[in-house]
């Protein structure tokens, strides 16, 4: 079956620091990777995606590139914001009866 | 548009108690889906549905039930509570055809069994 292996939390750094939260894939076919991010008490917003190989999605500074041959989609940021304290998601979906695989998601804590 | 909508944003129940947890979409989307999530395991999957008619267990569908009358709506049942059952519930939904597949998400419920 499809997994999703997310780097384990939490993270905590200081305001305008560099961001890698790593994610590792196992798919039988060729999914559709995603970063979801939950601010506190809210429920999962997209934050970006990719749809095939070498593909970038990006949003609010954020980038991830969908790695084929790593089977990753690491998220990365350059200088992270107070605002940016949330968890991490990452996922996949195949059309495959819709279901969509989740990691366990990465709790970022930014410091001012 | 309204998105995915879930009530009550808030509960407590009494172990043995029954609810019913409301979800709906104004997005038109064929596929709907319950998750739960709990500290340090991430989201699992409870139920889904790609269609009016058509539900589906998923990881963890012990102690729920679920119904598709509409494509709208996927309310979610507990048959008699208990406190394991406590957690935070999350509606999603999606297009069933078309990639990239992104899910549309509710707000949450917060349910505590004691």
């Amino acid at each position: 079956g499809n997994s999703v292996t997310q780097m384990e939390g939490p993270v905590t750094l200081s305001e305008e620091a560099f961001l890698t939260i790593n994610c590792t894939y196992t798919a039988t076919g060729y999914p559709s990777l995603f970063w979801y991010v939950q601010y506190p008490g809210e429920g999962l917003q997209l934050l970006l995606k990719a749809t095939k190989a070498d593909d970038k999605g990006s949003n609010k500074g954020f980038e991830a590139t969908y790695r084929k041959e790593t089977t990753s989609f690491h998220l990365e940021k350059g200088s992270v914001q107070v605002s940016d304290s949330a968890v991490y998601f990452c996922a996949l979906s195949e059309s495959d009866a819709g279901k969509s695989t989740f990691g366990d998601g990465t709790t970022l804590t930014v410091k001012p | 548009n309204a998105g995915v909508t879930q009530t009550p944003k808030f509960q407590v129940l009494k172990t043995g108690q029954s609810m019913t947890l409301q979800c709906a979409q104004d997005m038109n989307h064929e596929y709907m889906s319950w998750y739960r999530q709990d500290p340090g395991m991430g989201l699992r999957l409870i139920h889904y549905s790609v269609g009016a008619g058509i539900t589906d267990q998923g990881e963890v569908p012990n102690g729920y039930n679920v119904s598709r009358s509409t494509t709208e709506d996927f309310p979610l049942r507990l048959l008699s509570a208990a406190p394991s059952q406590t957690s935070v519930y999350f509606c999603a939904s999606r297009l069933l055809a078309g990639d990239p597949y992104e899910q549309y998400f509710g707000p949450g419920t917060r349910l505590t069994v004691t």
